[in-house]
């Protein structure tokens, strides 16, 4: 079985600054990876996923998370952060190499709150 | 993109009735419906996936009787909560996939069982 450790459960920072969200993940088989995005009253939203080529992947609002394979991580990073990126990210796997039978179940992280103060 | 519903956003029963959450994929069709708990400060865990026309499958540990899940058209899934008790109140999403690798998540439920 597999799961998920999201480091921090909660990361303040100064609008502009840099931020790194962790995420390490253990499982016996091959995995892809996606990290969502939870703003206050809405639903989780996608914001990026790996699954193969480039382990290097980026949205569209400026994160991007590298998965490193020896290491087990998925961090997601931002360069300078905005005050609309105050929400709760999750760190989540899907097995794949169980010939099929874990399709879609998502095993997801405990969840990092990223608060952007002005 | 993609709109998942959820009906109701908030609902209050007493303990030892039965409440039912909706879950409605409303641009699209999904094929696959998915139902997670969270508890507070903790992760989503998933509790079952159903597909359409087909029974649910749950994962361990999670009561089937209890937590009835019915998946009967491409765009509704519903999770009936049966003989509800305290321990039973925590927040229900869920989420809806048309294909692999995309999953899209309904704004939760929020059952408290007094």
């Amino acid at each position: 079985a597999q799961s998920v450790t999201q480091l921090d459960s909660q990361v303040p920072v100064f609008e502009e600054a840099p931020v790194e969200l962790r995420c390490n993940y253990s499982s016996s088989v091959s995995v892809y990876l996606f990290w969502y995005v939870q703003y206050p009253n809405q639903g989780l939203q996608l914001l990026l996923k790996y699954l193969s080529g480039s382990t290097l992947v980026e949205s569209i609002n400026g994160f991007e998370a590298e998965f490193n394979k020896s290491q087990t991580s998925f961090h997601l990073r931002k360069p300078s952060v905005h005050i609309s990126d105050t929400a709760e990210y999750f760190c989540a796997v899907e097995d794949w190499g169980t010939g099929g039978t874990s399709y879609g179940k998502l095993t997801f992280g405990q969840g990092t709150i990223l608060t952007v103060h002005p | 993109g993609a709109v998942v519903s959820q009906h109701p956003s908030r609902v209050i029963c007493k303990s030892g009735t039965s409440v039912k959450i909706e879950c409605r994929s409303l641009d699209f069709q999904a094929t696959t419906m998915f139902w997670y708990r969270q508890f507070p400060k903790k992760s989503l865990m998933l509790m079952a996936t159903s597909n359409e026309g087909s029974k649910a499958t749950y994962e361990q540990g999670v009561e089937k009787d209890k937590f009835l899940i019915n998946h009967a058209s491409l765009t509704l899934s519903t999770l009936t909560v049966t003989s509800a008790h305290p321990e039973d109140s925590s927040f229900y999403i869920c989420s809806a996939s048309s294909e692999p690798y995309e999953q899209y998540f309904g704004p939760g439920t929020r059952l408290t069982v007094t």
